[in-house]
């Protein structure tokens, strides 16, 4: 079974919009948990980084949180932009290895 | 600006060909990893690397080696292509810290076996 779970899959949404994606995981003991950004035919790109301790943290549009209790962390995007079409991936570390979920597909459509 | 460069963007080779897929880095990274992407399965680790000549499995390295001769460059070895190997090979590097620090991924070498 894979330690990190996300979703939706994929998701459409309109230009302007606000939308969130789920990373679920199960990896312990927890280091830390990482979202990438991945456009179509590029490498991933790092977005934030939540310890532990963190709860909340933003990059421009991009806002992670973190909750290590129920093992749960979401990416919202605010105020959608085409730009932001890309798939995102969920990675969690833990014993000193890395667990990457399958991504988020993000279609922003005008 | 990190940069990691990969020599190839898509390749076409056939079944049972050696084939070569290079990475270079010029952050002077100690760590290099290659994965291997497929759609609805993620990027799964097929090695890695913490020093020169330094190498160690990930969770799918069957089929395939690795060699780092400098610090800058890591190379992915196919010994024997096979069909099941059509994929997007990913490379990324980053400094110590075992895993944690942040990777740097390169563009991706899409990879078809005929």
């Amino acid at each position: 079974k894979n330690q990190v779970e996300q979703s939706p899959q994929s998701l459409i949404i309109l230009e302007g919009k606000n939308c969130t994606l789920q990373c679920n995981y199960t990896v312990s003991p927890f280091s830390n948990l990482r979202w990438y950004k991945q456009d179509t035919g590029r490498g991933p790109v790092s977005l934030t980084i939540m310890t532990f301790s963190e709860n909340t943290k933003s990059n421009g549009r991009y806002t992670a949180t973190l909750d290590a209790d129920t093992k749960q962390s979401s990416l919202h995007i605010t105020a959608s932009q085409l730009s932001d079409s890309a798939s995102y991936i969920c990675v969690v570390r833990g014993n000193n290895r890395l667990a990457f979920g399958k991504g988020n597909q993000v279609v922003v459509i005008p | 600006d990190v940069k990691v460069t990969q020599s190839s963007r898509y390749l076409v080779k056939r079944t049972g060909e050696k084939v070569f897929l290079e990475c270079v880095q010029d952050m002077d990274h100690e760590n290099m990893f290659w994965y291997r992407q497929d759609p609805g399965l993620g990027l799964r680790l097929i090695y890695f690397s913490y020093d020169v000549k330094m190498k160690e499995k990930g969770d799918i390295p069957e089929g395939y080696s690795v060699s780092r001769e400098k610090k800058e460059r890591f190379s992915l070895i196919l010994e024997s292509a096979s069909t099941n190997q059509t994929s997007m090979y990913l490379c990324a590097s980053s400094y110590p810290d075992r895993g944690g620090r942040e990777q740097y991924f390169g563009p991706g070498t899409r990879l078809t076996v005929t």
